[in-house]
């Protein structure tokens, strides 16, 4: 089935300093999700992305649409300790159900204070 | 706030002990999901309903089956646990209709088998 590549596996940063994360796939995604989970809850959405191209902010949180439809990136800026955490990239592809979600295999995020 | 809301959130079963998990939504979401999650992996999704209509993932075991009796409950049945089963189940809602929409999840039910 369709696989998305999450880069990286796991990031240890320094509260205050910026990440991002990306996301590929060798297939065209008609939808970009980017989603935090933290231990023993649900994953919440934090950004969805439509359109090729497209870039959007949620706070601190900027995520990009790649224009090739086949990537997407997640940036955090000036990160703090609550941003710990795992975050997942998912997508419906072009081609595939509307309903079926891929995902990527997870960035484990942690912040030293 | 609207939401969707998983009970309980730890569930404990025997081996082979049929278990139900349940889900409700107050989004009046017409598209409800149950994903299996294992630790440190992604959520795997088991099945899905939009309206009534159910649809299978083909690798999903025969072991679980689902119900969903109006728009705002589904459950999961697991007929007979094994060890392999335990896991967190979560519960996805999203609306239907020709556009993609975000799937919102619920905070989970783990699952231990002794």
């Amino acid at each position: 089935g369709q696989q998305l590549n999450q880069s990286p596996q796991s990031m240890f940063i320094q509260e205050g300093e910026d990440v991002s994360m990306n996301c590929t796939s060798s297939s065209i995604f008609n939808t970009w999700l980017w989603y935090k989970q933290e231990p023993g809850e649900g994953p919440v959405l934090l950004i969805a992305l439509y359109k090729a191209g497209e870039l959007t902010s949620n706070g601190r949180l900027t995520a990009q649409f790649g224009i090739t439809r086949k990537d997407s990136f997640l940036n955090i800026s000036a990160s703090i300790p609550s941003d710990v955490g795992i975050y997942f990239c998912a997508g419906t592809h072009s081609g595939g159900s509307n309903y079926k979600l891929t995902f990527g295999k997870g960035t484990l995020l942690t912040v030293n204070p | 706030d609207a939401m969707v809301i998983q009970n309980p959130r730890y569930q404990v079963t025997q081996f082979g002990k049929p278990v139900t998990l349940s889900c409700s939504q107050t989004l009046n979401h017409n598209v409800m999901y149950w994903y299996q999650q294992k630790s440190s992996q992604a959520p795997k999704l088991l099945f899905h309903y939009y309206d009534k209509d159910f649809n299978n993932e083909a690798d999903t075991p025969d072991n679980f089956q689902s119900r969903r009796p109006n728009t705002s409950f589904c459950f999961l049945d697991i007929r007979s646990p094994g060890l392999g089963d335990a896991a967190m189940y979560l519960c996805a809602t999203s609306r239907g209709g020709r556009s993609n929409q975000p799937q919102h999840f619920g905070d989970g039910t783990r699952l231990s088998i002794l």
